[in-house]
């Protein structure tokens, strides 16, 4: 069974721009979760989507949105991108919300120059 | 706000010995707590895990003990070994919400 997959893998934006990434979860799986990831700070959970809708949000600015298509596959959207926004983002699967383990893609990092 | 805490940023362990990476959390809440290990360009993979009604579960070289009243938790690795330097992360959630990630802790593991 295919992991998680994230694309694209790398990415340089420049500041106020928008960016989309996204996310296909392992087959099966309805739950997708976003972190971001930057050093020192670990992973900062942004936002967990299931069915389409979104079930939990972090701490982010609203600059930070989301959205999940009925195929589960999800996307996040940075816009006006800030030069703090460069990290590694980080999807996150599992079958469902009652389940507890959650499985990773690779990530994406995003360079704001 | 930083609900779960590892302090170390960093541990260096010889191989065959034990290392020892340690976890805090301030939500008395949480009842699922789970290690993820990270390698430089991929994503974290999952570990090891335990629930808040047990204080061990073990997997091998693995076992991770749980202290709720400590509000602790730790991972062992025994004996480590150099294909185990990585960036470990404590997580903890409760009732199926999201989960809270430490800051990690860097484990080298020397030959």
């Amino acid at each position: 069974k295919a992991g998680v997959t994230q694309t694209p893998r790398y990415l340089i934006k420049t500041r106020g721009q928008q960016v989309t990434l996204s996310c296909s979860p392992i087959s099966g799986h309805r739950s997708v979760s976003w972190y971001q990831q930057t050093p020192g700070q670990g992973l900062q959970f942004l936002f967990e989507y299931f069915s389409e809708t979104q079930r939990n949000k972090g701490n982010f600015p609203g600059r930070f949105s989301g959205r999940q298509f009925s195929n589960s596959r999800s996307e996040m959207n940075v816009s006006t991108l800030e030069l703090g926004d460069s990290a590694l983002y980080l999807c996150a699967s599992r079958l469902a919300r009652s389940t507890d383990t959650q499985y990773f893609g690779p990530g994406t990092r995003l360079t704001v120059l | 706000d930083q609900q779960v805490k590892q302090n170390s940023p960093s541990l260096s362990v010889q191989e065959g010995r034990i290392s020892i990476l340690n976890c805090d959390y301030t939500n008395s809440m949480f009842d699922y707590f789970l290690w993820y290990k990270k390698y430089p360009a991929e994503g974290p993979t999952f570990l090891i895990s335990i629930s808040s009604i047990k204080d061990k579960n073990e997997d091998g070289r693995f076992t991770v003990f749980l202290n709720k009243s400590a509000k602790h938790l730790s991972l062992h690795i025994v004996p480590s070994q150099p294909g185990d330097s990585a960036v470990y992360f404590c997580a903890a959630r409760r009732n199926n919400n999201d989960m809270r990630f430490g800051a990690g802790t860097r484990l080298t593991v020397k030959p």
